[in-house]
């Protein structure tokens, strides 16, 4: 069964501070994986996309690993600032088009002055 | 240039009743992806229009339908509504089917079923 998996799923860090979340995926076969900031009651919007061959990317502050062996991607966040705090979705394609495109239920971010 | 554009942006129906979600894809974009999502979930696909034909759809009963226009801009629409219909409904849109790298999310409609 296809599915994407994400942790913790909730995080609390402090202003400044740096922070890792979590994802593992059974999505086969793969076509690529994309991480998504989601502010609450608004849509996704896309902070990274990496295919089969790339094992890192960055966007800012925003640094995204994967590794298609074992099936996990890490979304880094760096010098975290309060508008950081929202769901982070991690989103994994199999396919070309929706139907075998699966999200991942998110990890709240949360950070405090 | 305008973005994906959705609306309502919140709607309150009735049990039973039936509701019309409308959204304008981003302009250069062809292609229309609907998603639900549960508070505190992920998105769940349930179709995608491409050429004015449903292409692909998600495990979603058939209640849930939907239409796109010549313009590419596209309608959802919900009979028989139920008490967990209520959810946040996102519309994506691409250019093509095959166009996962370019997806553009609107910002929602959230639907309160009571």
């Amino acid at each position: 069964k296809n599915q994407v998996e994400q942790s913790p799923q909730s995080l609390i860090i402090l202003e400044g501070k740096n922070c890792t979340l979590q994802c593992n995926y059974t999505v086969s076969p793969f076509s690529n994986l994309r991480w998504y900031k989601q502010d609450t009651g608004r849509g996704p919007v896309s902070l990274t996309i990496m295919t089969f061959s790339e094992n890192t990317k960055s966007n800012g502050r925003y640094t995204a690993t994967l590794d298609a062996d074992t099936k996990q991607s890490s979304l880094h966040i760096t010098a975290s600032q309060l508008s950081d705090s929202a769901s982070y979705i991690c989103v994994v394609s199999g396919d070309t088009g929706g139907f075998k495109t699966i999200f991942g239920a998110g990890t709240r971010l949360f950070v405090k002055a | 240039d305008a973005g994906v554009t959705q609306s309502p942006t919140h709607l309150i129906k009735t049990r039973g009743q039936q509701v019309t979600l409308r959204c304008s894809p981003k302009s250069g974009h062809d292609t229309v992806s609907w998603y639900q999502q549960a508070l505190g979930q992920g998105p769940q696909f349930i179709f995608q229009y491409y050429e004015e034909e449903e292409r692909q759809r998600g495990n979603f009963p058939d209640r849930f339908s939907g239409h796109q226009f010549p313009n590419y801009s596209s309608e959802l629409n919900v009979n028989a509504l139920l008490l967990g219909d209520s959810a946040l409904y996102l519309c994506a849109s691409s250019g093509g089917p095959g166009g996962d790298y370019g997806y553009t999310f609107g910002s929602g409609t959230r639907l309160t079923v009571v």
